[in-house]
């Protein structure tokens, strides 16, 4: 079983609508969720981040982290063909150590936001 | 804003050649890491790095890869004899503090294309 499930898409929509893409994950030990959008060929820009369950909001985009279903979403609301990009989901644990986990990386969804 | 740099952005090396790819790290922070992503792959963890020390590792970071930070800014990662198959994007990533956070920041990515 994958670490961290990601549909690659492409998802298409039209601009104006509300976007929701999610990841499942089967370690329980993460805690820490962070959503990255990429252009293609250039590297992750940071987009949201989360710890445990719970929402986060930040304008047009909202973090949604579900630990009891191992789920983990971000919506786009009022999408811009701007936002058209390869969303990737990531989420890693904090060792007993305290040291520098890497991150775990869902495949990616490509999105299309039709003008 | 503060930014993670890497070079250079597209390096071309023959197979068992050995390469060098060069990242300077956001000024204040402490943790350093390497990823990698084949194309059309997940981005993929391969080392951190704190403390003038390795942190952590995965299974890709075998004998051919090093990590060095020679100065008090650069971080680099060492591929002693290349292989067809390193050809991918490689990303170099730092942050603050990850004992309380775990927020990573990616720069820009070297290519590496092995021929």
């Amino acid at each position: 079983q994958k670490e961290v499930e990601q549909d690659p898409g492409p998802l298409s929509v039209p601009e104006g609508a509300i976007v929701s893409l999610n990841c499942t994950y089967s370690n329980s030990a993460f805690q820490y969720f962070m959503w990255y959008r990429q252009y293609s060929r250039k590297g992750p820009e940071l987009l949201m981040y989360t710890y445990s369950s719970g929402n986060k909001e930040d304008g047009r985009f909202t973090a949604q982290v579900d630990k009891s279903s191992k789920y983990i979403s971000l919506f786009i609301r009022d999408s811009q063909p701007s936002d058209s990009a390869t969303y990737l989901c990531a989420m890693t644990s904090l060792d007993s150590g305290g040291g520098a986990d890497g991150l775990t990386f869902g495949k990616g969804t490509h999105l299309i936001i039709q003008p | 804003e503060p930014e993670v740099t890497q070079t250079p952005s597209h390096q071309v090396t023959q197979m068992g050649q050995e390469v060098i790819l060069r990242c300077v790290p956001i000024s204040n922070h402490l943790y350093f890491y390497w990823y990698r992503q084949i194309l059309g792959q997940k981005v993929e963890f391969l080392v951190s790095f704190y403390n003038n020390e390795i942190s952590e590792k995965s299974e890709i970071f075998d004998d051919q890869f090093s990590v060095e930070r020679p100065d008090g800014s650069n971080f680099t990662l060492k591929i002693r004899s290349t292989k067809l198959e390193d050809s991918a994007m490689y990303f170099c990533a730092s942050s603050e503090d990850p004992s309380w956070k775990n927020i990573q920041y990616f720069g820009a990515g070297t290519r590496l294309s092995v021929l």
